[in-house]
């Protein structure tokens, strides 16, 4: 099976853009969770999606958004882009939502001038 | 607010020898527990995960330890090599009625094995 894909890998914008990652779960799966990891606040959940459903949110402001296809395909979008969202944003996708381990693509690296 | 943090930021061990990696949790509702390797330019791997109604669990060279008494989770490698060279994760998967299921990550401890 194949794993996990996020595109792009890497991302270079300016503040105030917008931009939209996208994420490939593994054929089958239909939970896909997002993630941010910066060195300084480690891994923060973002959210998840099944089913096209977000199912549950983080503490992240109205700029993160997200949603899913019903190929259960994902894109996260952040808009007003800030310099502190410079990070590294992992999807992870998982069989079913809850008691499941959840397999992580590659991550995109976006970074904010 | 109820956090997992881990108690060692980096752990220096050599080839061969055992390393342990420490953990601690305290949201009492946690009932599944997993470890991530993360190595550079990666993301997280899955290593072993445990559920709440067990104290041990063992795979390949690894075992999760679970102590709910004292909130406390650890990942023991055995006879670590090299390629363990990575940074290790501990997450709680903590399930709110109204949301659902997400995923606590701790810091990240740095296991740097040397020859």
């Amino acid at each position: 099976k194949a794993g996990v894909t996020q595109t792009p890998r890497y991302l270079i914008k300016t503040r105030g853009q917008q931009v939209t990652l996208s994420c490939s779960p593994i054929s089958g799966h239909r939970s896909v969770s997002w993630y941010q990891q910066t060195p300084g606040q480690g891994l923060q959940f973002l959210f998840e999606y099944f089913s096209e459903t977000q199912r549950n949110k983080g503490n992240f402001p109205g700029r993160f958004s997200g949603r899913q296809f019903s190929n259960s395909r994902s894109e996260m979008n952040v808009s007003t882009l800030e310099l502190g969202d410079s990070a590294l944003y992992l999807c992870a996708s998982s069989g079913t939502s809850g008691y499941n381990e959840q397999f992580f693509g590659p991550g995109t690296r976006l970074t904010v001038l | 607010g109820e956090s997992v943090g881990l108690h060692l930021p980096t752990l220096s061990v050599q080839e061969g020898d055992n390393s342990i990696i420490n953990c601690a949790y305290s949201n009492s509702a946690s009932d599944y527990f997993i470890w991530y390797k993360q190595e550079s330019g990666k993301g997280p791997q899955f290593i072993i995960d445990i559920r709440s109604n067990m104290d041990k669990r063992q795979g390949q060279r690894v075992t999760v330890l679970l102590n709910k008494t004292v909130k406390h989770l650890s990942l023991q490698i055995a006879a670590t090599q090299p390629g363990d060279s990575a940074v290790y994760f501990c997450a709680e998967n903590i399930f709110n009625s109204n949301s659902g299921y997400a995923l606590n990550f701790g810091k990240g401890t740095s296991l740097l094995v040397t020859p």
